[in-house]
């Protein structure tokens, strides 16, 4: 069980808008910033959104993160089948001393 | 370019040891923190545990406290994870990785992995 809750599955039809939820608690999300990972099929995760809502350098504007309170979220706008893949919501967690990650939401392009 | 590359995974058998390594290329190595993160077959990620720029700060995820050790060496651009106490359920993908320049603690880069099997 994580300490970060998010939905196992998510789906969208190609350019469709969808969001990805990620819920935490005072000692992580609510105290600190959080960051997503993208993990296409085969490959090591990518960051996807830094500090919130920060996009590296290279990702599309499609993607957007936003923090409120003890939640978060992703957005995907103009979804494409290449967005097909797990997402991780993640961030430092101040109880327990360390990084804590979301169970990862399988997104499906449909 | 920045590059992580793991090595050292492989086979062992419950209650066995194994080192596995990351050397690290295109950056000022000695200048950022560092971290190992596992992957499961079929399952998510989970941090194991992190090290700090000068090695002087480390930290651990409960599930390897005790038996885990990380380490680095910046003259050679590596860092270390000595695993003991080896578990069928330490079977992962196991990723180092690097953390970004801005505020908060994320992982900016990655490496490819290396898989450890651990079984009889």
């Amino acid at each position: 069980q994580s300490v970060l809750t998010q939905p196992p599955s998510a789906s969208g039809t190609p350019g469709q808008r969808v969001t990805i939820s990620c819920s935490g608690s005072s000692s992580n999300i609510g105290s600190n910033t959080v960051n997503w990972y993208q993990q296409l099929p085969g490959t090591a995760p990518k960051l996807l959104i830094y500090t919130n809502n920060q996009r590296p350098s290279g990702v599309p504007d499609r993607f957007s993160g936003s923090k409120s309170g003890t939640s978060a979220s992703l957005a995907i706008s103009g979804l494409q089948s290449e967005d097909e893949a797990d997402y991780y919501c993640a961030g430092w967690d101040g109880s327990l001393k360390g990084v804590v990650f979301g169970g990862g939401t399988k997104l499906t392009v449909l | 370019e920045v590059q992580l590359v793991e090595s050292g995974g492989g086979l062992v058998q419950p209650g066995g040891s194994l080192g596995l390594s990351c050397a690290a290329s295109g950056f000022t190595f000695s200048s950022y923190e560092m971290s190992w993160v596992r992957q499961a077959p079929g399952k998510g990620l989970e941090w194991l545990s992190y090290i700090s720029s000068s090695g002087d700060s480390i930290y651990y995820a409960d599930s390897v406290k005790g038996r885990f050790t990380i380490s680095r060496d910046n003259a050679k651009n590596s860092l270390y994870l000595q695993m003991n106490s080896l578990r069928v359920e330490d079977t992962a993908v196991y990723y180092c990785a690097r953390e970004g320049s801005s505020y908060g603690t994320y992982f900016e880069y990655w490496g490819h992995g290396t898989l450890l099997t651990v079984s009889s």
